[in-house]
């Protein structure tokens, strides 16, 4: 079955603190990935999309993400976290094959002062 | 330009009620689609509607359903609650279809007691 994996259940920062969300997915062909990102009482909102060209896509407040075709990744970056940072990230994945968009568990990110 | 709305916010219910969400999606946008929000299970796909008609489903029980009114609005239906079906039910509307960005409403948060 098609899926998507975060491995990352919990991450704990400090700030100024380098970040690395991992994100795998299970489908062949073509597809369109995506990092949300979920701040506390707020709603889901896109912080960056991959859909062709450079894989090294870069998104809102600072975040970025590389997608590595052979190994089926999409890991989210950024260099240095800010407390406002705190939030659940997830990792979404549509195939052209099937449509859906597909979501991982999430990560949820605490960042300390 | 108005988001994704989703009502109502907040509903407590009694198991083996029915309910009824609704979503109105952003103007001009015509894909709608629905997820179930849990601790530890993060977003799973209920299913999409696209002019009127349900393109995608996830792996739900048929007491989950939904339709798609001629003005893009949708509504969520689930008949016979149970404990399980407590979750925050997300709304998200694209443009044309899954593999454009989705933008996804606040959500209605349902308890069944």
């Amino acid at each position: 079955a098609q899926s998507v994996s975060q491995h990352n259940h919990h991450v704990i920062l400090s700030e100024a603190a380098s970040l690395e969300l991992g994100c795998n997915y299970s489908y062949g062909g073509t597809v369109n990935l995506f990092w949300y990102v979920q701040y506390p009482g707020q709603h889901l909102q896109l912080l960056l999309k991959y859909f062709s060209g450079d894989p090294l896509v870069k998104g809102i407040k600072g975040f970025e993400a590389e997608f590595i075709k052979s190994k089926f990744s999409f890991n989210l970056r950024k260099p240095s976290v800010q407390w406002s940072d705190t939030a659940e990230y997830f990792c979404a994945v549509i195939s052209y094959n099937t449509d859906k968009l597909i979501f991982g568990t999430g990560t949820r990110l605490q960042v300390f002062p | 330009k108005a988001g994704v709305t989703q009502t109502p916010r907040y509903l407590i219910k009694t198991r083996g009620q029915q309910v009824t969400l609704s979503c109105s999606p952003i103007s001009g946008h015509r894909s709608v689609s629905w997820y179930q929000q849990t601790p530890g299970q993060g977003l799973q796909f209920l299913f999409e509607y696209f002019s009127e008609t349900q393109r995608n489903k996830g792996n739900f029980p048929g007491r989950f359903s939904g339709r798609q009114f001629s003005n893009s609005r949708s509504e969520m239906n689930v008949s016979t609650l149970e404990l399980g079906d407590s979750a925050l039910y997300l709304c998200a509307s694209s443009i044309q279809d899954g593999t454009t960005e989705a933008f996804f409403g606040q959500g209605t948060r349902l308890t069944v007691v």
